[in-house]
């Protein structure tokens, strides 16, 4: 039982263009969202987060959309750049604010390649 | 360095060995987890420690493995009787707490690569 899917194995954009990496998931107790990026026989790093209170969250070059009614989020990445080449992976929490522990269910992971 | 650090970085054994795996984590961090990685996958959980303590160990597979982190800092993967579907990476991960709460953010070291033959 896949909680957390990413439906697209990869993803291949243009440098400067917009990268949008989705992610469904279907247990409703999740309240809080994270991306991670993993680069190869490195360990995944965290990018950025979203709790389920809020259905934006920005930084820098990435937001993150959270649409609770359809169980869907999405990374976006504006503008793309070569070096954001790397694993996403999207992970989901039931975090209740804090109380809870950090246990994550992860997506299978989306391959971003981005071309100069 | 600061981060969290895991060691061996690739482990080959033959199937029936035994494996341990080891985890330092971020100082100060109080949390720490283990996860697996299979091919094609994202990570999967597995355990779970606050301080000394397994507080969650629902994600082990089987009685083959256990972890141990008996002063709340270094931790042991160990698997026994290992077997061809134990290959994997092995993903050590740490967090935070800030005034008794979780912070949301986990620090994963590089992982450990088990192969078994």
């Amino acid at each position: 039982d896949q909680q957390v899917k990413q439906n697209s194995p990869s993803l291949s954009v243009q440098e400067g263009r917009i990268s949008i990496l989705n992610c469904d998931y279907t247990n409703s107790m999740f309240d809080y969202f994270l991306w991670y990026k993993k680069y190869p026989a490195e360990g995944p790093t965290f990018l950025i987060s979203i709790s389920s209170i809020k259905d934006k969250n920005e930084d820098g070059r990435f937001t993150v959309f959270l649409n609770k009614s359809a169980k869907h989020l999405s990374l976006h990445i504006v503008p793309s750049q070569p070096g954001d080449s790397a694993v996403y992976f999207c992970a989901a929490s039931n975090f209740a604010g804090g109380t809870s522990y950090g246990k994550l269910t992860f997506g299978q992971g989306t391959i971003l390649t981005v071309h100069p | 360095g600061a981060g969290v650090s895991q060691t061996p970085s690739n482990k080959v054994t033959e199937k029936g060995k035994y494996v341990e795996l080891r985890c330092d984590p971020i100082s100060g961090h109080t949390a720490l987890y283990w996860y697996r990685q299979s091919l094609g996958q994202g990570p999967e959980f597995l355990i779970y420690f606050q301080g000394t303590g397994a507080a969650d160990d629902s994600g082990l597979p089987n009685d083959r493995f256990f972890a141990v982190r008996p002063e709340g800092s270094v931790s042991t993967l160990k698997i026994q009787r290992t077997e061809r579907g134990d290959s994997a990476v092995y993903l050590c991960a740490s967090s935070l707490m800030v005034a008794g709460l979780h912070t949301g953010e986990l620090f994963f070291g590089e992982g450990s690569r088990l192969t078994v033959l």
